[in-house]
C-alpha cells in the first residue's frame, strides 16, 4: 500500500543552494503532480505531467524545474533556493479511471531555506 | 485564476456535535473533491462529488455538490476527537484536467471533549 511516497521528509537549505525533492508512485497513475502549500493556505500547482516524458508549468513554476523519465518518478528541482521556497511541497498522482479525477497526495516534503 | 471561498476558517466544537462547512466559487467546476489533512501529513481524499446534486456520504460525512456547480458542502455528524484537522475543499474546472484543481484554503476542525 505505498501509493505516493516522497523524499526527503524534512530539509534545510542555504539560499543559493540546490535540490531535488523525490516522489515516486506504485499506481500506475498517467498524472502527477507537485504542489505547495505555504502556512494557513490552500496548496497551489508547481508543475504537472499527464506521461512519460510530459511536462507543463502549474500556477507557481518559477524557481522549479521537473522531470518524468518514467511513469513511476517525477523528481522537483530547485535550483538556487530562495527563503520564498520555504513551504511544504506535496506530490500527487491521479489515473483517468472511471473513479475520475481523484488526486492522492504523499505525505509531504518539509522545505526550510535559510 | 479560480478563487474557492472556504469557510468557516476554524471550528471549535465540542464531541457529538455536527459540522458543517462550505466551498463557494466564482466558476462552475466539474468536479468538487473533500480532502482532510491531518498534521504533519498530506491531504487524504474523504469524498468526490461529480454531478450537480450529488449527494454522497462516507460514513459520518456527507457532501454535496450545488445545483449552481459552483458550491459545495461537506457536514460531519456527531464529531469525535479524530475529526480534528484541516479540511479542504478542491473544484476541478471545464478543461476536465486535473491540473485545474483549485484548493479552498481550508477549515481548520478542534474538537474539545
Amino acid at each position: 500500500n505505498a501509493g505516493v511516497t516522497q523524499t526527503p521528509k524534512f530539509r534545510i537549505l542555504k539560499i543559493g543552494q540546490s535540490m531535488t525533492l523525490q516522489c515516486a508512485q506504485d499506481m500506475n497513475h498517467n498524472y502527477m503532480y507537485w504542489y505547495r502549500q505555504d502556512p494557513g493556505m490552500g496548496l497551489k500547482l508547481i508543475y504537472y505531467s499527464v506521461g512519460a516524458g510530459i511536462t507543463d508549468k502549474g500556477e507557481v513554476p518559477n524557481g522549479y524545474n521537473v522531470s518524468r523519465s518514467t511513469t513511476e518518478d517525477f523528481p522537483l528541482r530547485l535550483e538556487l533556493a530562495a527563503p520564498s521556497q520555504t513551504s511544504v511541497y506535496f506530490c500527487a498522482s491521479s489515473s483517468l479511471g472511471v473513479s475520475g479525477n481523484t488526486i492522492y497526495f504523499g505525505e509531504g516534503s518539509w522545505l526550510t531555506v535559510v | 485564476g479560480q478563487q474557492l471561498n472556504q469557510s468557516p476558517q476554524s471550528m471549535f466544537i465540542q464531541e457529538g456535535e455536527d459540522v458543517s462547512m462550505n466551498c463557494t466559487s466564482s466558476s462552475i467546476f466539474n468536479t468538487w473533491l473533500w480532502y482532510k489533512q491531518d498534521p504533519g501529513e498530506g491531504p487524504v481524499l474523504l469524498i468526490a462529488l461529480y454531478k450537480a446534486g450529488e449527494l454522497t456520504s462516507n460514513g459520518r460525512l456527507t457532501a454535496q455538490f450545488g445545483i449552481t456547480r459552483k458550491d459545495s458542502f461537506l457536514n460531519i455528524s456527531a464529531s469525535i476527537p479524530s475529526d480534528v484537522g484541516i479540511y479542504f475543499c478542491a473544484g476541478l474546472g471545464n478543461t476536465g484536467t486535473a491540473s485545474k484543481l483549485t484548493f479552498g484554503t481550508g477549515t481548520r476542525l478542534q474538537v474539545t471533549l
